[in-house]
């Protein structure tokens, strides 16, 4: 199993600019999240889904949109970059709310991306 | 909503020496609590996770964590470091919808 990939690796955008980071998972989990990182912030989750057709905002929303349209697949657009989206953005997944495991969320490598 | 603090966003310890790393929890409920380590360039990966079945908890590596009611804590240790843990460690709280909140990391220099 791969787990959680995604791509690009790396990006380099300018200002007003539009692109998608692309999010798989091999292991039929429900749920799938962005989350991006910034310097001494931890982790901050943009979108999520709880399912395959399902997407729902998280803590800073703005700017980004998400997209389900199959399961092993989570997309995250910018319509417009901005320099304020200069981050490191993490793919995420978990299983369904039934059994041990199921708040363990597995994540993928990373994209970094600059906004000039 | 539930949250973490970090106590400290770099430490600093000589290759042998114990680590600690400290982490509080503000919780209404008993809460599952988690700790995440990123190494450079790379993503995330769990080291342990509480979720009241025991206190101590052991995870990967030789660390492990307490879970201190009282005292809203749940910090990580280790008896003894390596030079290949250094990275950032992400204390880390479950709320509802399976969402996570992170913590704002504690990154580990390990000196030789």
């Amino acid at each position: 199993n791969a787990g959680v990939t995604q791509t690009p690796k790396f990006r380099v955008l300018k200002t007003g600019q539009s692109m998608t980071l692309l999010c798989a998972q091999d292991m039929n989990h429900e749920y799938m999240y962005w989350y991006r990182q910034d310097p001494g912030m931890g982790l901050r989750l943009i979108h999520y889904s709880v399912g395959e057709g399902t997407t729902a905002k998280g803590e800073v929303p703005d700017g980004y949109n998400v997209s389900r349209l199959k399961k092993q697949n989570f997309l995250l657009g910018l319509e417009s970059a901005a320099p304020s989206q200069t981050s490191v953005y993490f793919c995420a997944s978990s299983p369904t709310s039934a059994g041990e495991h199921t708040d363990t969320q597995y994540f993928g490598p990373g994209t970094r991306l600059t906004v000039l | 909503a539930q949250s973490v603090t970090q106590l400290d966003s770099h430490v600093s310890v000589s290759e042998g020496t114990p680590v600690l790393l400290r982490c509080n929890y503000s919780s209404s409920y008993s809460p599952s609590l988690f700790w995440y380590v990123q190494h450079p360039n790379k993503g995330l990966q769990l080291l342990l996770k509480y979720t009241s079945a025991a206190t101590l908890v052991k995870g990967i590596n030789g660390f492990e964590a307490e879970f201190k009611k009282s005292e809203t804590s749940f910090h990580l240790t280790k008896p003894s470091a390596h030079m290949s843990d250094a990275a950032e460690y992400f204390c880390v709280v479950y709320n509802a919808g399976n969402m996570l909140t992170f913590g704002g990391g504690t990154r580990l220099m390990v000196k030789p």
